[in-house]
C-alpha cells in the first residue's frame, strides 16, 4: 500500500518557468490537500478538494492552480514560478464525510527552489 | 498572533527523560492533531483527539477543551524520537473552513544518547 505519492522529490526552476507537482493516493480518500511549508512557519493550505471535480482555495492560493479529475490524483500547477514559491510542498489525503474528523496522510514532500 | 502556539520551540533532552510539548489555540475546535516530522521531511499523524487523553506506546496526548490547551508527552525518550512535533487544529466553524487545519510552527526535539 503506497499511501500518498508525490513526484518529484526535488526540483530547481528558473523564474517564470512552469511545472506541475504530482500527487496520487491509493487509499480511495475523497479529501486531498496541498500545503507549503516555509522555514520556521507552520504548514499553510494552498488548495484542497473534497472529491473528484471539486476544488477550493486555501489560505495561500495565489500563483497556483489545481485540478481533480479522478479520486486518486490531485496535481498542483505553478504557472509562472517566482522566488517566493521556493518552499517544501506536501500533499495529503483523508477520508471524510461532512464534519467527521479523520487523520490526514501525508506524502514525503517536494522540495522546490526557484532561482 | 498565531491561532496555534507551541512551546517550547526547541527542546533538548537526554535519553530516558520525560518530555512535554505544549500547544495552545485560540479558536473553537472540532479536533486537534499531533504530527511528527522526521529529519527526512516526511510527516506522520500521531494522534487526533477532541477530548480527554490518548496513548500509543510511549506517547500520550491530552487535551483540555475549556482551557484550549493540549500536551504531548513522551515517556522514556529515545534518540529515535528526535523530530519536529507539530500541533494542528480543525476549526469547529461549519462550512468551507471546516476542512482546514491550522498548524503550529512545530517543536524541534533532540534527544541525546
Amino acid at each position: 500500500n503506497a499511501g500518498v505519492t508525490q513526484t518529484p522529490k526535488f526540483r530547481i526552476l528558473k523564474i517564470g518557468q512552469s511545472m506541475t507537482l504530482q500527487c496520487t493516493q491509493d487509499m480511495n480518500h475523497n479529501y486531498m490537500y496541498w500545503y507549503r511549508q516555509d522555514p520556521g512557519m507552520g504548514l499553510k493550505l494552498i488548495y484542497y478538494s473534497v472529491g473528484a471535480g471539486i476544488t477550493d482555495k486555501g489560505e495561500v492560493p495565489n500563483g497556483y492552480n489545481v485540478s481533480r479529475s479522478t479520486t486518486e490524483d490531485f496535481p498542483l500547477r505553478l504557472e509562472l514560478a517566482a522566488p517566493s514559491q521556493t518552499s517544501v510542498y506536501f500533499c495529503a489525503s483523508s477520508y471524510g464525510t461532512g464534519d467527521s474528523n479523520q487523520p490526514q496522510h501525508f506524502g514525503d514532500g517536494t522540495r522546490l527552489s526557484i532561482l | 498572533k498565531n491561532e496555534v502556539e507551541q512551546s517550547p520551540q526547541n527542546l533538548t533532552a537526554q535519553e530516558g527523560e520525560f518530555i512535554t510539548i505544549n500547544c495552545s489555540y485560540s479558536v473553537g475546535i472540532s479536533a486537534l492533531h499531533w504530527l511528527q516530522q522526521h529529519p527526512g521531511g516526511g510527516i506522520v499523524s500521531l494522534f487526533m483527539l477532541s477530548s480527554g487523553k490518548k496513548k500509543h506506546g510511549r506517547l500520550i496526548a491530552t487535551i483540555n477543551i475549556q482551557e484550549k490547551h493540549s500536551s504531548l508527552h513522551i515517556t522514556a525518550s529515545h534518540p529515535r524520537d528526535s523530530a519536529v512535533y507539530i500541533c494542528a487544529v480543525r476549526s469547529s466553524v461549519s462550512g468551507g473552513s471546516n476542512y482546514k487545519l491550522t498548524f503550529g510552527k512545530g517543536t524541534l526535539l533532540t534527544v541525546n544518547p
